[in-house]
């Protein structure tokens, strides 16, 4: 079966732009987290949604940075007004069910705002 | 009091040698400790993850050690190959926050 997806795979903006990155999960995967990944760093969580739960938006870094998700499956992020510190690797991951259950990522999204 | 740490930041091993990565974490309540490698150009995939109910889990060439009182947890990796060069994170959580917090990040190269 296919895996976690993501588009598009690079992404290069204009500071102060707005940018819209999708990422498609596991057929049947119930929770679906975005986490960031800087240069050299590790990975910093931003989003997790589960089922039709309120989302835990604890990690997201400002209100310039959002996310959804259609339907339970889709999840868009959108980062609005796009800063250089915004660059970086975004990852999607999902996983079946809440609990000890193994998170599967996706390739990620290599942002550039210049 | 979130924070994983992960030591050492790069790692070079010979063949066949033995590769040992590092964490520790703060808070007592995180309760799942996986470890993730990473290729690059792909997002991480899962190695092996522990539960602290247990002080040890092996699979394969590559082995958890856990210390619930040190706080601490460790990545063995036996036998070391160069298809094993890669980027390790470890990571902890606990079932109420999902959310996985990452160390950040060991490069390993094993040189043939």
């Amino acid at each position: 079966g296919a895996g976690v997806s993501q588009s598009p795979s690079n992404k290069v903006t204009e500071k102060g732009k707005d940018v819209e990155l999708r990422c498609d999960p596991i057929s049947g995967h119930t929770a679906l987290y975005w986490y960031r990944q800087s240069l050299g760093q590790g990975l910093e969580f931003l989003i997790y949604f589960q089922g039709n739960s309120a989302p835990d938006k604890s990690g997201l870094p400002s209100d310039r940075f959002s996310a959804e998700r259609t339907g339970g499956s889709v999840s868009t992020l959108t980062i609005q007004r796009t800063q250089q510190e915004d660059s970086a690797v975004y990852l999607c991951a999902s996983s079946f069910r809440r609990g000890y259950n193994e998170q599967f990522f996706g390739p990620g999204t290599r942002l550039t705002v210049l | 009091q979130q924070q994983v740490k992960q030591s050492p930041q790069s790692l070079i091993v010979q063949k066949g040698g033995i590769s040992i990565i590092n964490c520790a974490y703060e808070n007592t309540a995180f309760d799942y400790f996986p470890w993730y490698q990473q290729f690059p150009g792909k997002g991480p995939a899962l190695l092996i993850a522990i539960r602290p109910d247990v002080s040890e889990k092996k699979e394969g060439r590559f082995t958890i050690s856990f210390n619930k009182s040190a706080k601490q947890f460790s990545l063995h990796i036996m036998d070391s190959q160069p298809g094993d060069s890669a980027t390790y994170f470890c990571a902890a959580s606990n079932e109420g926050a999902q959310k996985l917090v990452f160390g950040q990040g060991t490069r390993l190269t094993i040189n043939p």
